[in-house]
């Protein structure tokens, strides 16, 4: 049972574009969202979270919105950059169900010059 | 260190043996977490500690599986038996605070990639 989906395995974008990355969820009891990027052969670094309270958290080029309703969740990266490129993984988590992450299948991001 | 440390990084082991994966969180964090990360897929919660104490283990696969942090520092995850399933990258992860969306901002290590042949 995949709580946490990202259902598009790949995005191509050129640069300067934007790159919008999708998650969907199903556990209604998750709170808090974040988005972490990976580069090959190495750990997840962190790069954005949103809290349940919140429809919108903006870092720099990077923005998340949260659709409650819906379940859903986005990452925008505004302009695209070929250091972009990494596999993006979207995270769940729940404020009283503990301190584990669930994370969905990542996204792989290629930009292109 | 600068960051979490892991250790073997890679790891060949023949079905049957024990391994042991050793992971150093950067220091002062309270919380660590070690993740199993298959092929393809995302992370996958295995364990947590908060200091030396281990309050969630929901998430080892079977009683081969077995974590300490008997300081509250250094932890090791220990595998028994491996089956050639058990393949993946183990990853370990600490943080400075222990709860809530805070916690969820994870410094990860690079991860031990373990292969059972």
């Amino acid at each position: 049972d995949q709580q946490v989906k990202q259902n598009s395995p790949s995005l191509s974008v050129q640069e300067g574009r934007i790159s919008i990355l999708n998650c969907d969820y199903t556990n209604s009891m998750f709170d808090y969202f974040l988005w972490y990027k990976k580069y090959p052969a190495e750990g997840p670094t962190f790069l954005i979270s949103i809290s349940s309270i919140k429809d919108k958290n903006e870092d720099g080029r990077f923005t998340v919105f949260l659709n409650k309703s819906a379940k859903h969740l986005s990452l925008h990266i505004v302009p695209s950059q070929p250091g972009d490129s990494a596999v993006y993984f979207c995270a769940a988590g729940s404020t009283g169900g503990g301190n584990k992450l669930t994370f969905g299948t990542g996204t792989q991001l290629k930009v292109e010059l | 260190g600068a960051g979490v440390s892991q250790s073997p990084r890679y790891k060949v082991a023949k079905r049957g043996q024990d391994v042991a994966l050793r992971c150093d969180p950067i220091s002062g964090h309270v919380s660590l977490f070690w993740y199993q990360q298959a092929l393809g897929q995302g992370p996958e919660f295995l364990t947590y500690f908060q200091n030396e104490a281990q309050l969630d283990k929901s998430g080892l696969p079977s009683d081969r599986f077995f974590a300490e942090r008997p300081e509250g520092s250094v932890s090791t995850l220990k595998i028994q038996r491996t089956q050639q399933e058990d393949s993946a990258v183990y990853l370990c992860a600490s943080s400075f605070h222990s709860g809530g969306l805070n916690t969820g901002e994870l410094f990860f290590g690079e991860g031990s990639r373990l292969t059972v042949l």
